[in-house]
């Protein structure tokens, strides 16, 4: 079965600390793995994949396959990274199946 | 370029009606796909079409049924709906076909009450 799990409803850290946003699935094959966001009164929009293995506004992810997560981190959290968060995974069919979210929240 | 837009954005309805949502994908994408959220959840996949055929379907029953158009609009309809049926529909359009990118672009979803 496919499943992510984010086991972090809320998040909350100060501007400048660094920010780790936990995810965990479970595929039986090679997953593709990604991180989609929604800003305040925004549209739900990618933020990254894990196979162009980019940082988008400072945020990296690595997949491990091993402990099978995909954490979102970022050195230094700024208030503008405050947001809601939803790691997905694409398995059978290429259909996506998405973590319940994590609301981040930077205080300044 | 034109954003996926979605209709109506919010609706009530009783339980056992129908309701249909539409969504305008975005120019240039051919395979459209449909959400649900519920309340403090992730989207949860419905299903998917590609060039008006449905080449991808979650775990949803047989009431939630839907279209592609030739301009690759779709519909989503469900009926006979019951309480748990309220919740945010998402649609989300991306270019390409079964190698889709993995990039979905959303709508701003319709918003479903049912009483």
């Amino acid at each position: 079965a496919q499943r992510v799990t984010q086991p972090e409803k809320l998040l909350s850290v100060f501007k400048g600390a660094p920010v780790e946003l936990k995810c965990n699935y479970s595929y039986s094959g090679s997953p593709e793995l990604f991180w989609y966001v929604q800003y305040s009164r925004q549209r739900l929009q990618l933020l990254l994949r894990h196979i162009s293995r980019e940082s988008i506004k400072g945020f990296t992810a690595d997949l491990n396959k091993g402990e099978t997560s995909f954490h979102l981190k970022k050195p230094f959290a700024q208030e503008e990274d405050s947001a809601m968060y939803y790691c997905a995974l694409r398995g059978y069919g290429q259909n996506f199946v998405f973590g319940p979210g994590t609301r981040l929240s930077v205080l300044p | 370029e034109t954003g996926v837009t979605q209709s109506p954005t919010h609706l009530i309805k009783t339980r056992g009606q129908q309701v249909t949502l539409r969504c305008s994908s975005q120019s240039g994408h051919n395979t459209v796909s449909w959400y649900q959220q519920a309340l403090g959840q992730g989207p949860q996949f419905i299903f998917q079409y590609y060039r008006e055929e449905e080449n991808g379907r979650g775990n949803f029953p047989p009431r939630f049924s839907g279209l592609q158009f030739p301009n690759y609009s779709s519909e989503l309809n469900v009926n006979a709906l019951e309480l748990d049926d309220s919740a945010l529909y998402l649609c989300a359009s991306s270019p390409g076909g079964i190698e889709i990118t993995g990039e979905l672009f959303f709508g701003e979803g319709s918003r479903l009450t049912v009483l």
